[in-house]
């Protein structure tokens, strides 16, 4: 079971300010990946990274931007948040295909 | 686009019975697939995979079956049991090249086992 925080675990803010949400990892996986849940919609990938400093888009990605300085940190920021943000977000990692999920963090944009 | 789609959004079954969980995908250079399984309040938890070189995979009271022709999974669960009861996400994924472990997710499918 990979050691995987996420934080915060649940957050309240006002549309228009920037929130970052921080994924940590003690297993040193390569591959880290946000997710957002949504009714209906199951799980969508927001924003991947397959090493330091190496992310790309997932198919949900406008409106976020992430950064990862360290193998351990995988950081996701709402630039400016906005009520369709208000969601759960979840962050996992991976060695191959088996990718193992935080607790997740429910964020809800008022 | 969906590509991976879990039509049936609530599965009730009695406990002791056989729980079949579907899910179809559209894309077909999906060669590996998983299941997961969510409690609420926590992360998604690993349940079963299996290769599109086999039909079946087998684990414990779990078993997973692949029709490439249909495009088609299932999980099986047998017997079920009331801590069963959870949501359930079919993913897939196309290995090799710049994938990067990338997963595709369905809708999810809430499972409730009746004592």
């Amino acid at each position: 079971d990979a050691g995987i925080t996420q934080s915060p675990r649940h957050k309240v803010t006002e549309t228009g300010t920037p929130v970052t949400l921080r994924c940590h990892q003690t297993e040193n996986h390569r591959y880290m990946y946000w997710y957002r849940q949504d009714p209906g919609h199951g799980l969508r990938l927001i924003h991947y990274s397959y090493g330091v400093k190496d992310t790309d888009k997932g198919e949900v990605s406008d409106g976020y931007s992430v950064s990862r300085s360290k193998t351990e940190d995988f950081l996701l920021t709402l630039e400016s948040a906005t009520s369709s943000q208000t969601s759960v977000y979840f962050c996992a990692t991976a060695i191959t295909y088996e990718q193992y999920f935080g607790p997740g963090t429910r964020l809800t944009v008022t | 686009d969906q590509q991976v789609k879990q039509n049936s959004p609530s599965l009730s079954v009695q406990e002791g019975r056989i729980s079949i969980l579907n899910c179809d995908y559209t894309n077909s250079m999906f060669d590996y697939f998983l299941w997961y399984k969510k409690y609420p309040a926590e992360g998604p938890t690993f349940l079963i995979s299996i290769s599109s070189i086999k039909d079946k995979n087998e684990d414990g009271r779990f078993t997973v079956f692949l029709n490439k022709s249909a495009k088609h999974l299932s999980l099986h669960i047998v017997p079920s049991q009331p801590g069963d009861s959870a949501v359930y996400f079919c993913a897939a994924s196309a290995r090799g090249g710049t994938s990067y472990g990338k997963l595709t997710f369905g809708q999810g499918t809430i499972l409730t086992v009746h004592p």
